[in-house]
């Protein structure tokens, strides 16, 4: 089956700092990947849609301006945390949709701890 | 709000036993997924079934999907303590984004 990726699989940084976080669809081209976050013992959300070439769609409630998303080809998307607050310590993961199939497939996810 | 829902929000069992557990969902689909989930951990792709299928096996794991009732259901048979984990259905309906239900936390006792 097609394989997704994260890097890195956990991170932990300083109160204010960014973190930026990969996702890779290793096997195929994905014109479409998803950002989900996952608060302890809650299901996963979706944050916003990565359109490969174009701007990221948000879902209601998540600020652009702190999670950036670029989506600058077809096999990488990147999700920065911008000015990270202890708040934003999550699970973070993203998935990609392969076109020729319906399917989508889940990366393992990065764990974010901010102190 | 979720576009699927699980029940139970837990399930606690012997090892041995059957756990079943369900998924209901409100708008049309192509396709539900259940996932598995070790505490603090990634997500474990379990098993797909598309909308036109009814019934999916795969080793221990019977997956059945109703579109007329909007509803899909998880058997794992004979569990094991290794199975212990929150499952979790995925709905992929037309807009393409997966939407999740809030999980079932199954612990099977040794």
């Amino acid at each position: 089956g097609a394989v997704v990726s994260q890097h890195p699989s956990w991170v932990i940084c300083k109160s204010g700092t960014s973190v930026k976080i990969e996702c890779r669809s290793l096997d195929f081209q994905a014109t479409t990947m998803f950002w989900y976050r996952q608060f302890p013992k809650q299901s996963l959300m979706l944050m916003a849609t990565s359109n490969e070439g174009s701007k990221a769609t948000y879902e209601q409630g998540v600020e652009k301006d702190k999670f950036l998303i670029n989506h600058a080809s077809l096999t990488l998307s990147t999700l920065t945390v911008t000015s990270a607050h202890p708040e934003d310590s999550s699970f973070y993961i993203c998935s990609a949709r392969q076109p020729d199939y319906n399917e989508q497939f889940f990366g393992p996810g990065t764990r974010l701890t901010v102190l | 709000s979720q576009q699927g829902e699980e029940d139970p929000q837990a399930l606690s069992i012997q090892e041995g036993e059957n756990a079943t557990m369900n998924c209901s969902y409100k708008t049309s689909i192509n396709n539900l997924q259940w996932y598995r989930q070790n505490s603090g951990r990634g997500l474990v792709h379990l098993i797909l079934i598309r909308s036109n299928e009814r019934e999916k096996h795969s080793g221990r794991l019977r997956v059945t999907l109703d579109t007329s009732k909007k509803s899909s259901s998880l058997l794992i048979t004979a569990s094991r303590a290794a199975d212990t984990a929150s499952y979790f259905c995925a709905t992929d309906a037309n807009a393409g984004k997966s939407t999740f239900g809030d999980g079932t936390t199954l612990t099977v006792k040794p």
